[in-house]
């Protein structure tokens, strides 16, 4: 079983809808997690950022992680055409200089 | 500032071949990474450095070789390439920390896509 387990998709939506992306995780050590947009041909940016548990908010996207079950979500309220990417998770245990990529899910918001 | 850029930006290898991939960052980083990214794998961690002089083995290290002799490049080689070695090379960079944000900001390059045929 691999340390990050992450749906390929691609998920197709319609523009304005939520979006749900979810990752699951074996490693009951990791602390910092890390969504990551990837636009088709470019380098991943970092998206959102979460220390342990809880949620974190930035403006349409919003960052959920709960240790407990080992789950960690990326929302996307409004979608847009311009959310069309691969979003990676990505996670890391503390002391750890190295991260964790799930492989990544495509999401197609059409207009 | 430019980020971080990669040369080349493309390549074509015939097997057992060999090439080196440059990795520069002006951002002052002090650690730098190689991942390559393939269809349905995801992104893996071929080598990394939390300094200059400094590397260290990621998940698929077989094959490839790297060095830091100067902080901001990342040289990664491939010494005799094979088609499994068909791939998009990612480098990146971050600046240390004990923990938090920082590290784990990770700022990408373009990417060079190298086919080995």
């Amino acid at each position: 079983q691999k340390e990050v387990e992450q749906d390929p998709g691609p998920l197709s939506v319609p523009e304005g809808a939520i979006v749900s992306l979810n990752c699951t995780y074996s490693n009951s050590a990791f602390q910092y997690f890390m969504w990551y947009r990837q636009y088709s041909r470019k380098g991943p940016e970092l998206l959102m950022y979460t220390y342990s548990s809880g949620n974190k908010e930035d403006g349409r996207f919003t960052a959920q992680v709960d240790k407990s079950s080992k789950y960690i979500s990326l929302f996307i309220r409004d979608s847009q055409p311009s959310d069309s990417a691969t979003y990676l998770c990505a996670m890391r245990q503390s002391g750890y200089s190295t991260l964790t990529f799930g492989k990544g899910t495509m999401l197609l918001v059409s207009p | 500032n430019a980020g971080v850029t990669q040369t080349p930006k493309f390549r074509v290898l015939k097997t057992g071949q060999s090439m080196t991939l440059l990795c520069a960052q002006d951002m002052n980083h002090e650690y730098m990474y190689w991942y390559r990214q393939d269809p349905g794998m995801g992104l893996r961690l071929i080598h990394y450095s939390v300094g200059e002089g400094t590397t260290a083995k990621g998940e698929v290290p077989d094959g490839y070789n790297v060095s830091r002799l100067k902080k901001q490049n990342f040289l990664l080689g491939l010494e005799s390439a094979a088609p499994s070695q068909t791939s998009v090379y990612f480098c990146a960079s971050s600046y240390s920390n004990t923990d938090g944000l920082n590290t784990d900001t990770q700022y990408f390059g373009p990417g060079t896509r190298l086919t080995v045929l």
